[in-house]
């Protein structure tokens, strides 16, 4: 079991560009969230996708939007880059409710916006 | 709003000190309480996790913490360090069920010779 992939480990982008991040959930699991991590912070919950579908939100701009497919796995899209957007991205996916719950993170995109 | 409170931003224990890592929450009723660690630009690992029960958690590497309702705290506990510890560590709680996850700032753990 490969757990959490995320593509790509780095990316440099410029202000203004789009970027999209990529996540692939460890198997067995349908629920993908996203998180991002300032530098010296703790990660902050974007959103989180099941059944295809954007099920909660936290408090980011409509700039940042994701999908989920049919095999579960998950882009994180990023439009109108701010220097402040800078962080790393980092991915979690959890198992259907009822079983043993526990979120796993993949190893994140580091992002750079110049 | 939940929140996660975690005091010490930096703690430097000698290796085979014991530690302890201070996590205060607010939330109305019982949420689900984690601890993560994080390596330098890795991703976060579970440490151990509280849903319910006994209020006493072990978890890897030798980690335990305990949940005290009273006080609010998840505090994270380890009898000796080893210098492997060395890393971020994160507390985190859970509205429960709905998997998003609220994380304190952090607390850096530095393990000396």
């Amino acid at each position: 079991d490969a757990g959490v992939t995320q593509s790509p480990t780095h990316l440099i982008k410029t202000r203004g560009q789009q970027v999209t991040l990529r996540c692939s959930p460890k198997s067995g699991h349908d629920t993908v969230s996203w998180y991002q991590q300032a530098l010296g912070q703790g990660p902050q919950f974007i959103f989180q996708y099941y059944e295809e579908e954007e099920r909660q939100r936290g408090n980011f701009p409509d700039r940042f939007s994701g999908h989920q497919f049919p095999n579960y796995s998950s882009e994180l899209n990023v439009n109108a880059l701010l220097l402040g957007d800078s962080a790393l991205y980092l991915c979690a996916s959890s198992p259907p409710m009822g079983t043993n719950y526990e979120q796993y993170f993949g190893p994140g995109t580091r992002l750079t916006v110049t | 709003a939940q929140s996660v409170t975690q005091p010490d931003i930096h703690i430097t224990v000698s290796e085979g000190a014991s530690l302890e890592l201070r996590c205060n929450y607010s939330y109305g009723a019982t949420p689900y309480l984690f601890w993560y660690v994080q390596s330098p630009g890795q991703g976060l690992q579970l440490l151990l996790k509280y849903f319910s029960g006994d209020t006493l958690v072990q978890g890897i590497k030798g980690f335990e913490a305990e949940f005290k309702r009273s006080q609010s705290s998840f505090n994270l506990r380890k009898p000796s360090v080893h210098w492997s510890d060395a890393a971020e560590y994160f507390c985190a709680v859970e509205d429960t069920g709905r998997r998003a996850l609220t994380f304190g700032s952090g607390t850096r753990l530095q393990v000396q010779p």
